[in-house]
């Protein structure tokens, strides 16, 4: 079985705080991928990064970075300096194989309000 | 435009009606995806389609209908809509479903059953 987990329904945060959002996943297999999406307010799922499972490397992109912990199976997202237009849902999700292939589970979401 | 869309964006209908969702994407995308979005219950795999003519069903099948007759396109079918089916209603499309393959996303369809 695998599960996603974001623990954090809601979070409230004033613009140009740093603020992380965190999943957990449980999965069996050693070769699995896992991957953040936004969704706005106005509803589309936007693409934000895709990590696989042998590559614990930090990703930083712009104000977005990624810290991949496999011994904790954590796969958090920070943004730093947010702004209002960070205002969305932020979903994780895991992907792995089985025998029909890819099986993609979606996180419940965090909802990130950032403040003006 | 390139991508992927959905249209009605926007569909109210009424209990025991069908109703149908179309799903286009200009990828040239093997796989595409129907997923239904719920509070409580996050984005769960409708059904989904490798090629053409090849469907499968996923976690929340039951009520629905698929097709791919091509490959840019698969409609999803409410054959007799129930109150239960209100949700918003998401297309993805990926390369393969290699292991990886990021699932790209058309913008939705809010769909309200009275």
């Amino acid at each position: 079985a695998q599960k996603v987990t974001q623990a954090q329904t809601e979070i409230s945060v004033v613009e140009k705080e740093d603020v992380t959002l965190d999943c957990v996943y449980e999965t069996r297999d050693t070769t699995y991928y896992l991957f953040w999406y936004k969704q706005p307010p106005s509803g589309e799922l936007v693409f934000l990064i895709r990590r696989n499972s042998f590559d614990e490397q930090n990703e930083i992109s712009g104000r977005y970075s990624w810290n991949f912990q496999k011994s904790t199976s954590s796969f958090n997202f920070t943004i730093t300096a947010s702004q209002v237009v960070d205002s969305a849902v932020y979903f994780c999700a895991l992907s792995e194989w089985d025998n029909y292939g890819q099986n993609f589970v979606f996180g419940p979401g965090t909802r990130l309000s950032v403040l003006p | 435009d390139a991508g992927i869309t959905q249209s009605p964006r926007y569909k109210i209908t009424e209990t025991g009606r069908q109703v149908t969702l179309m799903c286009h994407q200009t990828w040239s995308h093997s796989y595409m995806f129907w997923y239904r979005q719920d509070l409580g219950h996050g984005l769960r795999l409708i059904y989904y389609s490798a090629a053409a003519d090849i469907t499968d069903k996923g976690e929340v099948p039951d009520g629905y209908v698929v097709s791919r007759s091509k490959t840019e396109n698969f409609p999803l079918t409410l054959e007799s809509a129930t109150r239960s089916q209100t949700s918003v209603y998401f297309c993805a499309s990926s390369e393969s479903k290699g292991n990886g393959d990021t699932q790209y996303f058309g913008p939705g369809t809010r769909l309200t059953v009275l």
